[in-house]
């Protein structure tokens, strides 16, 4: 099976501005997570989606949001882009997000905010 | 908040075992604990998790006290490779939701 793809890994962006972040999730998984990782802070859970379903969501501005898909494929948005977004976007996928479900994580969108 | 207390850092020498600790003395009863690894900036790779018996796979066992409360994780032979940041996490409900703490960085040396 092809593991979690994200698109794109690279990308530049200045102040104010809004990016879209895409993951593809392993074929037959229906969670997605995203996780957001800086030097400061860590790796940080972002938001959760399952069957379109937003069923949690971390400790982030309103800027960052989510959605996904009836084929389970995700994106996330930041808008109004700020310097201390650039960060590490990781994405995970697991069946089904139940407690013994293991979730697999994707290379990582490197965002740079200028 | 992380539920778990790692060592900041320990170093290995190749070949020997690398045993890393995790402390996670609230951890609940259906509480899972799992271990990822992430070898520099890329994302978290899943080693193993377990809930209160001891487990193996390929890739490392792991040891869970029968209280509960810490747990180690053992890579047998470890490589050059194994060099990473290695996070006890644990799981809490029927979420993906992960809570990683700051992680462990295993330096092996030839």
């Amino acid at each position: 099976k092809a593991g979690v793809t994200q698109t794109p890994r690279y990308l530049i962006k200045t102040r104010g501005q809004q990016v879209t972040l895409s993951c593809s999730p392993i074929s037959g998984h229906r969670s997605v997570s995203w996780y957001q990782q800086t030097p400061g802070q860590g790796l940080q859970f972002l938001f959760e989606y399952f069957s379109e379903t937003q069923r949690n969501k971390g400790n982030f501005p309103g800027r960052f949001s989510g959605r996904q898909f009836s084929n389970s494929r995700s994106e996330m948005n930041v808008s109004t882009l700020e310097l201390g977004d650039s960060a590490l976007y990781l994405c995970a996928s697991s069946p089904s997000g139940y407690r013994t479900d293991t979730q697999y994580f994707g290379p990582g969108t490197r965002l740079t905010v200028l | 908040d992380a539920k778990t207390t790692q060592p900041p850092s320990m170093d290995c020498a190749e070949g020997r075992a690398a045993n890393l600790p995790c402390n996670h003395s609230t951890i609940s009863g259906n509480e899972y604990v799992y271990w990822y690894r992430q070898i520099h900036s890329q994302g978290p790779q899943y080693i193993i998790h377990g809930l209160k018996n001891n487990e193996t796979n390929e890739m490392a066992s792991l040891i869970i006290t029968e209280d509960r409360k810490s747990s180690t994780l053992i890579l047998p032979h470890a490589t050059l490779r194994d060099t990473a940041v290695y996070y006890c996490i644990v799981r809490v409900g029927d979420t993906d939701k992960l809570i990683f703490g700051t992680g462990t960085r295993l330096q092996v040396f030839p």
